[in-house]
């Protein structure tokens, strides 16, 4: 069983509010990733790490920032929500070297902007 | 530009056996995914197919053919818990995965 966290799991803000999604893994992985995904839609990558104070950009990454500061923890932070921003977000890590894709994910942080 | 194509619903009875194609055109190829998740859930990885040739997992098979850049993922004997959205995924050159939109079964009585 897959040992990653998300918090909170429902987030209902106003516009222009600065928000942070946390993600923690209990299983050692260096991979950590961030999606969004909206209904019946494909998941779109918005940022990954491959270990510690390493980040990089995926495809949707230009209204929000990550940190990974620690090995187990890598935040998500949107400095100012607006109501495009309403979408589910999954954590996931992975095992680096093992090219084989298999990704655990987090139960998702469901947002909301009025 | 990369692209997964799946169909976007299927339906079928309990206890019979069905089949969902994924076809992709990427910039190279690492590998194909499926992953299976259920309404509300996150997704929960399914099958790997880096070889041409079929993956069966007991009652799932995935099968891959990298020349015509198609797979499908083959569930026999459907219970009503597989009623979820099936996702297609492919590793390209630079390994990262490319996401189909995720066919959504649905089984019925």
């Amino acid at each position: 069983e897959a040992d990653i966290y998300q918090t909170p799991r429902y987030l209902v803000i106003g516009t222009g509010k600065k928000i942070t999604l946390e993600c923690s893994q209990t299983m050692g992985h260096d991979k950590m990733y961030w999606y969004q995904q909206d209904p019946g839609m494909e998941l779109h990558l918005i940022h990954y790490s491959y270990g510690v104070n390493s980040t990089e950009k995926g495809d949707l990454s230009s209204e929000s920032t990550v940190s990974r500061i620690r090995t187990e923890h890598f935040p998500l932070t949107l400095e100012s929500a607006r109501p495009s921003h309403t979408s589910q977000y999954l954590c996931a890590s992975s095992v680096t070297g093992a090219e084989t894709g298999e990704l655990f994910f987090g139960e998702g942080s469901r947002l909301t902007v009025l | 530009g990369q692209n997964i194509d799946q169909p976007t619903e299927m339906t079928a009875t309990e206890g019979a056996i069905v089949q969902i194609n994924c076809t992709y055109q990427t910039s190279g190829f690492n590998g194909l995914f499926w992953y299976q998740q259920h309404a509300g859930e996150a997704p929960t990885f399914l099958s790997y197919n880096v070889l041409d040739g079929l993956e069966e997992k007991g009652r799932f098979s995935s099968f891959l053919s990298r020349s015509k850049g198609y797979s499908y993922l083959l569930l026999k004997e459907l219970q009503m818990k597989d009623s979820a959205s099936y996702l297609c995924a492919v590793m390209d050159s630079n390994y990262q995965l490319i996401w189909g939109a995720g066919t959504k079964l649905i089984i019925k009585p």
